[in-house]
């Protein structure tokens, strides 16, 4: 069975401060998708990486994908309030009897505070 | 236009009564899921439905039965329910099934938050 460990779990931080999530494994991931839940929501992606190193930005969003494809992460720069939710990290498989198998992690809680 | 829509959104019941939540996706999708949020909000996959066919069936309770009479709609069916079943269940479609697409993403309803008193 996959584990994807993720942390940390909480964080409440000030408006404008910087911050990083991470997501490691010791399994190789075909590819690492990022989410975004708000409350009472369902999660909604907001990047998918596949090759291993790749960086991606969404705004003030950074993602990387490690260069083994075991571990990922996010980093937020100048967080506003509206980045508050939980963001979940995902996995898919790359072999064995994982292969192709989507695994989240347990997910970060990020406040943060006008 | 909701794309994945599951009703209830919230559901109240006492121990050992049978409920169903029901599930369905307007996007032409292939493959829906159904996943369990516990309170500690982690997401697990329950089941997985590709073209009416059943393909992922982790380790649930067979007390737990999904439904797809089409592949727009997966539904659940949960018999006897158990307190520990309180949880927010989530359901999840795709264009195809993760194992033939590793970038596929998901598309996830609101969710059904189920209350086991």
């Amino acid at each position: 069975t996959q584990l994807l460990e993720q942390s940390p779990q909480f964080l409440s931080i000030q408006e404008g401060e910087n911050l990083t999530v991470y997501c490691n494994s010791s399994s190789v991931f075909s590819s690492l998708q990022w989410y975004r839940q708000e409350p009472g929501e369902g999660p909604v992606l907001l990047v998918t990486v596949v090759t291993g190193g790749e960086v991606k930005k969404l705004k003030r969003l950074t993602f990387q994908f490690g260069d083994a494809r075991k571990d990922s992460s996010l980093h937020i720069t100048a967080a506003q309030p509206g980045d508050t939710g939980l963001y979940l990290c995902a996995g898919v498989g790359a072999g064995g009897t994982s292969y192709g198998k989507l695994t989240f992690g347990q997910g970060t809680i990020l406040t943060v505070h006008p | 236009d909701t794309a994945v829509s599951q009703t209830p959104k919230y559901l109240v019941t006492q121990m050992g009564n049978d409920k169903s939540i029901k599930c369905e996706q307007n996007l032409g999708h292939d493959t829906m899921y159904w996943y369990k949020q516990d309170s500690k909000k982690f997401l697990k996959i329950m089941f997985s439905y590709n073209n009416k066919e059943l393909i992922i069936n982790e380790t649930v309770p067979n007390r737990f039965s999904p439904k797809s009479p089409d592949k727009a709609h997966l539904n659940l069916h949960i018999n006897s329910l158990e307190l520990g079943d309180s949880a927010v269940y989530f359901c999840a479609s795709s264009r195809r099934l993760w194992a033939r697409s590793n970038t596929g993403e998901l598309f996830f309803g609101e969710g059904s938050r189920l209350t086991v008193l």
